[in-house]
């Protein structure tokens, strides 16, 4: 059982150009959603995390979107650059920042 | 202050043989944790160590696979018997408290292919 949805699978976007990806959750317990950024060959990082009591987060040109009562979250990337260019993948844990269900990843790749 | 440290980066192993895969935590970090990436898919979550305690394996494979944090040294994931379904990416991290006010630091990574 996938816990965590994540689309899209792949998303190419121009530079400048705004990059959304979604994540649907089932786990009404989660409490805690964070992003991470991989790129190849090297592991995950956290790039920012949002709690289910705000519905926006926005650090920089990335900003998460919550939406509790669809069970859905989005990172919209703003003035995408090529640097850009990676894996993202949402996940969501219940109280910790160890025990995450990851969705599956998007390749994000972004044209100069 | 180095990063998490994982190695080999890269591990052939034969059907059957066994599989040693070592991490050490960022300086200061006592809390480590052992992921699981299969080929097209996120990060599974296997197991949570302290020295010299298993807190958390609830998401470790019933057979073959063991995990220990030491006193001394590197946190090691050990895999018995390999099988080609164990090919995959072994990521760990690591935090100095648990809680998600803390940030858990990936290190890059072990790919281990069974042939």
């Amino acid at each position: 059982q996938q816990q965590v949805k994540q689309s899209p699978q792949s998303l190419i976007v121009q530079k400048g150009g705004i990059s959304i990806i979604n994540c649907a959750y089932e786990n009404t317990a989660f409490d805690y959603f964070p992003w991470y950024q991989q790129f190849p060959g090297k592991g995950p990082a956290l790039l920012i995390a949002i709690r289910p009591d705000v519905s926006e987060k926005k650090e920089g040109r990335f900003t998460i979107s919550f939406n509790k009562s669809a069970k859905q979250f989005s990172l919209h990337i703003m003035d995408s650059q090529p640097g850009d260019s990676a894996t993202y993948f949402c996940a969501a844990s219940r109280g910790s920042n160890y025990k995450l269900t990851f969705g599956k990843g998007t390749l994000l790749t972004v044209n100069p | 202050n180095a990063g998490v440290m994982q190695n080999p980066r890269h591990l052939v192993r034969r059907r059957g043989q066994e599989a040693r895969l070592r991490c050490s935590p960022m300086k200061g970090h006592s809390h480590v944790y052992w992921y699981r990436q299969l080929p097209e898919e996120g990060l599974k979550f296997m197991v949570y160590l302290q020295k010299e305690n298993i807190i958390d394996e609830s998401g470790m494979p019933k057979e073959r696979f063991s995990a220990e944090f030491p006193k001394e040294g590197p946190s090691i994931l050990r895999i018995q018997q390999v099988v080609r379904g164990d090919s995959a990416a072994y990521f760990c991290a690591s935090s100095s408290m648990t809680g998600t006010n803390t940030e858990a630091f990936f290190g890059q990574g072990t790919r281990l292919t069974v042939v």
